[in-house]
């Protein structure tokens, strides 16, 4: 089944632990991505990659990083997460490295730092 | 700063009742227009495109380029329309989106 796969799907950290938001696709795409939802705030870009080893920060980048390494995964990090990065994180990956058609999302990453 | 733009946070409206969530856009070129959805507990998907001009679940949009908007319509809301919608857009920059309308359908 094709799908982007997120782990964990919850987490309850403490301020400063450092942590890693796998995410994964099956389906061969070039352009994979990381938003936050927020409440009133909606969808947020923290970062993208339009391939392998090409990587750009999306609107809200600052306290996370990103890797990608091979084409499937694009891992987040948070080196030392804070109480401001709890939140719900949507990995999201399309056809093509710039994505002019649908956006497949994961399940979610509910993450709380307390 | 080429922007989407959702007015409404919250939209109400009884079952049966014709309902319309609106999307403005900015872009000066020629955009590409979505409509995402996300049910209770689910992972966001997208409900319909701008260029292929279908009806997906009763819901249809039509793009606007004078009055640069993309709202989306459906002539009579049910209960299971219930959901937070994304309006996107994209051009020659990754998709950006709208901060989202939760519609709620009250029986």
């Amino acid at each position: 089944e094709a799908q982007v796969t997120q782990n964990p799907r919850y987490l309850i950290t403490v301020t400063g632990k450092k942590l890693t938001v796998t995410c994964s696709q099956n389906m061969n795409h070039e352009y994979m991505s990381w938003y936050r939802q927020d409440p009133g705030l909606g969808l947020r870009q923290i970062y993208y990659s339009m391939n392998v080893e090409v990587t750009d920060k999306g609107d809200v980048p600052e306290g996370y990083k990103v890797s990608r390494k091979e084409k499937r995964n694009f891992p987040l990090i948070l080196e030392s997460p804070s109480p401001n990065q709890t939140s719900l994180y949507f990995c999201a990956s399309s056809f093509g490295d710039v994505p002019t058609g649908e956006l497949f999302f994961g399940e979610g990453s509910r993450l709380t730092v307390l | 700063a080429q922007r989407v733009t959702q007015p409404e946070k919250l939209l109400s409206v009884f079952k049966g009742a014709p309902v319309e969530l609106k999307c403005n856009y900015s872009y000066s070129g020629s955009p590409e227009l979505f409509w995402y959805v996300q049910y209770s507990r689910q992972r966001l998907q997208l409900l319909l495109r701008h260029i292929s001009r279908e009806s997906i679940k009763g819901f249809t949009a039509d793009l606007n380029k004078g009055e640069t908007s993309f709202h989306l319509k459906k002539p009579f809301a049910q209960e299971e329309d219930s959901a937070m919608y994304y309006c996107a857009r994209s051009g020659n920059t990754p998709l950006v989106f709208g901060k989202g309308t939760r519609l709620s359908v009250i029986a």
